[in-house]
């Protein structure tokens, strides 16, 4: 069974400023099967970027996605206020679909 | 517009069960699947399975197999999970989302709803 882990578990940045959000799984795994979800407080999760680099529909493009292999990144090229919130990458093929345990992205 | 709205929050017993359900509406209800995610309190994301509405095929998380059931009733397009022998651990609020299907990636999202198993 394949694990995912975020890091860090937490990041602290400015409005304006680029994040970059790491997930790494414990065995290589197919491109295809990599999804990033952000979840607000009180809200349902919502789905960002399938396939490792695809944007879901309505997503700005200042949401990126890239990696191969074990190591997986999502990058928010200039924050903007509404970005603020609990991201979670999640094995989206096969069985099972675990999510990792997320990165809260929050405001220094 | 498409909407999934689930039924209110729940307070059992340990070793009780508990029926979740999710309305939807909006478009054609056979035509996607519904995934089931679960978030114990300050906790990440659980991923508990998925329902084919059209054939009733399923797929469930290891850890719920034998405990979970998903259903649902075309007349009334809702969709339902039932988990039996609840514990404490299963305090969380659980969301169904619609899913397209085979690759199960959600585009819809229900409120959730809170389970409570307390004594």
């Amino acid at each position: 069974e394949i694990v995912l882990t975020q890091s860090p578990g937490t990041l602290s940045l400015s409005p304006g400023e680029r994040a970059t959000l790491s997930c790494r799984a414990s065995q290589s795994m197919s491109r295809n099967y990599l999804a990033w979800y952000q979840q607000k407080p009180g809200q349902a999760p919502r789905l960002l970027v399938f396939a490792t680099s695809n944007r879901a529909t309505g997503i700005p493009d200042r949401f990126s996605g890239s990696g191969s292999g074990t190591d997986f990144t999502l990058t928010v090229s200039r924050l903007e206020p509404e970005d603020f919130a609990v991201y979670y990458c999640q094995i989206s093929g096969g069985t099972p679909r675990t999510f990792g345990q997320g990165t809260r992205l929050e405001i220094k | 517009q498409v909407q999934l709205v689930q039924s209110g929050a729940e307070v059992k017993k340990p070793g009780a069960s508990v029926r979740v359900s999710c309305k939807a509406s909006g478009y054609s209800f056979t035509a996607y699947d519904i995934i089931w995610v679960r978030q114990a309190p300050g906790q990440g994301l659980e991923w508990m399975g998925w329902m084919n509405p059209d054939s009733t095929n399923t797929g469930y998380g290891q850890k719920f197999r034998g405990r979970v059931t998903m259903t649902r009733d075309t007349s009334i397009t809702t969709a339902y999970m039932e988990l039996s022998y609840l514990s404490s651990d299963d305090t969380a609020v659980y969301f169904c989302a619609r899913a397209v299907r085979n690759d199960l990636l959600p585009d819809n999202w229900g409120q959730g709803t809170l389970v409570t198993v307390s004594s």
